[in-house]
């Protein structure tokens, strides 16, 4: 199994939801991210998990939240969102811990896109 | 602020004519990555080149890498309508921590 899988695909949200972005990888890799992605964007840092542990923090607003709760789950929640927060938030993997002399290839998932009214 | 810069940020070409796209980037790197992302997808790896590599191929791709002009390309040859993608360098630098940071990419279009 080389996928990582997000849910849902499709988000809308109003600004004073709670929702949560989930991802999933079943390939034992050691490190898990969270990419933003405005359109015609590249990707943008905002989270890394290695080993479980946050390792990462791309100064994102508290309104987002990341979680691991063990080794193949990464969670994002979400609360009081704003309009610009609108993207496509893309996780991924790696197979080595983060911070290792070779960074590897990430694998992501397809995405989930968020639309905050 | 980005590490790689991508030229050009748009290609136009008939199938069949080969592609080429350049990554530039500022610091020392362990490596380089390319990766295609189609239209509203997730990216997809396609080649890693280690700094002490100068040439990788893989199928239908070529990827050089100079670091004393801290730059890279890719060359797509024989294109297929099925290779119109945004192709992303992205670059892992030791004075970043090992974080991989992603080029604007190059918006390719293949026309039949």
């Amino acid at each position: 199994d080389t996928e990582v899988t997000q849910t849902p695909k499709h988000l809308v949200m109003g600004m004073t939801n709670k929702k949560s972005l989930k991802c999933e990888q079943h390939m034992g890799h050691r490190a898990m991210y969270w990419y933003k992605q405005k359109a015609k964007k590249p990707p943008e840092l905002m989270f890394v998990y290695s080993y479980e542990k946050l390792s990462i923090n791309e100064s994102v607003p508290s309104r987002f939240s990341p979680e691991c709760p063990n080794s193949s789950l990464l969670n994002l929640h979400l609360h009081a969102l704003q309009p610009e927060d609108s993207a496509l938030y893309l996780c991924a993997s790696s197979q080595e811990g983060y911070g290792t002399a070779n960074t590897g290839e990430l694998f992501f998932g397809e995405g989930s896109r968020l639309t905050v009214l | 602020s980005q590490q790689g810069e991508e030229d050009p940020q748009a290609l136009s070409i008939q199938e069949g004519e080969n592609a080429t796209m350049n990554c530039s980037y500022k610091t020392s790197i362990n490596n380089l990555q390319w990766y295609r992302q189609n239209s509203g997808r997730g990216l997809v790896h396609l080649i890693l080149i280690r700094s002490n590599e100068r040439e990788k191929h893989s199928g239908r791709l070529r990827v050089t890498l100079d670091t004393s002009k801290k730059s890279s390309s890719l060359l797509i040859t024989a294109s297929r309508a099925a290779d119109t993608a945004s192709y992303f360098c992205a670059t892992a630098s030791k004075a970043a921590g090992n974080k991989l940071t992603f080029g604007g990419g190059t918006r390719v279009l293949v026309k039949p």
